[in-house]
């Protein structure tokens, strides 16, 4: 099985800022990673799929990079509505394993 | 306009049953692999079951193997997961999604919920 772990697990940042979350897969995922933000009571919403493709109506400031075990997001000038918690997922194999989570609030 | 309904959910005793279900419209439902994943309550996502486009194949995780049962229904746009044996552990949202090994969780329900408890 292919584990996931997401670091931080949380962060304080402020409007403006410049956010980073990585994604480690166990093993080689072959891009087959997708980033959702989830904001409290909501439905998870996705971003970026294949890694590094944003999905359409998604903020330009929202990227993802990296490939192999090590996928990244960033979010280049962190707006109001971007403090929430986000959600890699590997669907390379199964079973299918979401990291833990990377909340980020408001400093 | 994409729309995944679920219904289904509820209360229900240590280890009673539910089935979920799981309406598609919008889009070409048997093209889709689709999947559940669930969230109990404060916690994270994690991915319960998927099953092919034509329903041939079945993935589930380790933690319901052999109590969960996912199945589609083509011709009437609809997804299903039969839960069984039901644990307290099991209590959460229920998401039916276009997730697969391809299909990359563009769509979501709004989830129904289910608790286990006595």
């Amino acid at each position: 099985d292919i584990q996931m772990t997401q670091s931080p697990s949380a962060m304080s940042a402020s409007v403006g800022d410049r956010v980073t979350i990585t994604c480690r897969a166990s093993q080689d995922i072959n891009n087959f990673l997708a980033w959702f933000q989830q904001e409290p009571g909501k439905v998870p919403k996705r971003l970026i799929y294949v890694a590094a493709k944003l999905v359409s109506g998604v903020p330009s400031r929202f990227s993802g990079s990296g490939s192999g075990t090590e996928i990244t997001l960033t979010i280049s000038g962190l707006q109001p509505e971007d403090f929430a918690t986000y959600y890699c997922l590997q669907h390379e194999s199964f079973p299918f394993t979401f990291g833990p989570g990377t909340k980020v609030d408001v400093k | 306009e994409v729309q995944l309904l679920e219904s289904g959910g509820g209360l229900v005793q240590p280890g009673g049953s539910l089935r979920l279900s799981c309406a598609a419209s919008g889009f070409t439902f048997s093209s889709y692999d689709m999947s559940w994943v669930r969230q109990a309550p404060g916690k994270g996502l994690e991915w319960v079951s998927t099953i092919g486009g034509s329903g041939d194949n079945t993935y589930y995780a380790d933690s319901v193997k052999g109590r969960f049962t996912i199945s589609r229904d083509n011709s009437k746009k609809m997804l299903y997961l039969q839960v069984n044996n039901l644990r307290g552990e099991d209590t959460a949202i229920y998401y039916c999604a276009s997730l697969g090994r391809t299909a990359a969780g563009a769509y979501w329900g709004q989830g129904t919920l289910v608790t286990v408890s006595s």
